[in-house]
């Protein structure tokens, strides 16, 4: 099975500095790779996914994160941090499941916000 | 309209009662999902609904009974839970084919079991 791991379950960072969320692979074929967000009481959106195109994606509200293979990672960054950045961040793998793909997520990255 | 819809956002039900939970898309999506997640814990898959058959069973407790009566609909039937299923239930819908579909979420209702 193919799994995901997030390095540090919760990042503080400043207001306007970097933002660098850890997420590494395993799988032995090309994984699809997403990146969601949760904010407190909410559901999970959508931040960017990998799918192979190209190793940088661009994604919503100033993420992006690259593909490197030989690291098996996936690191979620944002060149300055925002107040309204504070949630959960999670990684997560399309897997197949026997008869359906399903998304597995990592435990998750609690990042916060210092002003 | 990129929307999943949950209802209701909170439920508190007793052990003996029976209650459901309603997810609705007009995404024409043909997989629906339903995942659970406990607090500061990632989401965890419960049952996989693909062109309106059940798929996937995570080895869910028989007192979780998914149903899903036509596309756009799914339901999540509860009968004598217990208080360690406290949660929140999340419902997701996606393109039933290709590894790479993300899965869009809806906001979650919070079940509490008293």
């Amino acid at each position: 099975a193919q799994s995901v791991t997030q390095l540090g379950s919760h990042v503080s960072v400043s207001e306007g500095a970097l933002v660098l969320l850890r997420c590494n692979y395993s799988s032995s074929v090309p994984p699809y790779l997403f990146w969601y967000v949760q904010y407190p009481n909410q559901g999970l959106q959508l931040l960017l996914k990998y799918t192979s195109a190209a190793t940088l994606v661009k994604g919503i509200n100033g993420f992006e994160a690259e593909f490197k293979k030989s690291e098996t990672s996936f690191h979620l960054t944002k060149p300055s941090a925002h107040m309204s950045d504070a949630a959960e961040y999670f990684c997560a793998v399309s897997e197949w499941g026997g008869s359906n793909y399903k998304l597995t997520f990592g435990k998750g990255t609690l990042l916060t916000v210092n002003p | 309209d990129t929307e999943v819809t949950q209802t209701p956002k909170h439920l508190v039900m007793g052990m003996t009662n029976k209650k459901s939970l309603k997810c609705e898309q007009h995404m024409g999506h043909r997989a629906m999902y339903w995942y659970k997640q406990k607090a500061k814990k990632p989401p965890e898959l419960m049952f996989v609904y693909s062109y309106e058959k059940l798929s996937i069973n995570e080895s869910v407790p028989s007192r979780f009974s998914p149903e899903c009566p036509n596309s756009s609909l799914l339901n999540l039937h509860l009968h004598a839970l217990q208080p360690e299923d406290s949660a929140l239930y999340l419902c997701a819908s996606s393109l039933p084919k290709g590894e790479n579909t993300e899965a869009f979420f809806g906001q979650g209702t919070r079940l509490t079991v008293v």
